[in-house]
């Protein structure tokens, strides 16, 4: 079974704090991709990486960065975080397979930013 | 450019009822991919299926069908015999390149 791990479920920061989420995909996969998630808005794409210390930037890249120093691992960090960032965050991981991308999910994590 | 519209926003139904949850899509692929994935109140989304830009066949799965059209770009998925568990939000998505293109999304909620 796939498997793609986000560190919490649930995380409260306060504004300007430097957050990181972590997330984990066991099964070599390729690409990663960060979305936020947001009533009405459907699943918006923040990053995506398609090796190691590679990153393309999605819709929604303003105010987050991201990091894979390694194939199975790909970090978000919101540099100085804003109550505007509070949000469901989706970690997914994709591989190609009989001519088209797979793509598997993490459970999210819910940032509130206070 | 691709996008995907799911006009529906929130759907309320009574078990055992029939839903049919809408999805429109734009591409300029000739090949494509299109999916549907159900997110339940735990937050994960959990793929349901798969369908490529040529094969136009509807399939059915227990009490999920879905209809492909590409002469309407519409792939909608319905269930049959709704049961509470079916409640959640449902997202189409439209596979580019490197990227998945996904709808708003369509809340169901299946009411004892």
């Amino acid at each position: 079974d796939v498997k793609v791990t986000q560190s919490s479920r649930y995380l409260v920061k306060r504004t300007g704090e430097k957050v990181f989420l972590e997330c984990v995909q066991d099964m070599d996969h390729e690409n990663m991709f960060w979305y936020r998630q947001d009533p009405g808005l459907g699943l918006r794409l923040i990053y995506f990486s398609y090796d190691v210390k590679m990153k393309e930037k999605g819709d929604i890249p303003e105010g987050y960065s991201v990091s894979r120093e390694k194939k199975e691992r790909f970090s978000l960090i919101l540099e100085s975080a804003s109550t505007n960032q509070t949000s469901m965050y989706l970690c997914a991981s994709s591989f190609w397979r009989e001519g088209h991308y797979e793509q598997y999910f993490g459970p999210g994590t819910r940032l509130t930013v206070t | 450019a691709q996008k995907v519209t799911q006009a529906q926003t929130e759907i309320s139904v009574v078990e055992k009822e029939d839903v049919t949850l809408d999805c429109v899509y734009e591409t300029r692929d000739t090949t494509y991919y299109l999916f549907w994935y159900k997110q339940p109140p735990s937050g994960e989304l959990v793929f349901l299926i798969r369908r490529n830009s040529f094969d136009e066949q509807n399939e059915i799965s227990g009490r999920y069908s879905w209809n492909f059209q590409k002469s309407t770009s519409s792939f909608n998925f319905t269930i049959t015999a709704s049961q509470v568990v079916d409640s959640a939000v449902y997202f189409c998505a439209l596979s580019g390149i490197n990227q998945f293109y996904f709808g708003t999304g369509t809340s169901l909620t299946v009411i004892p």
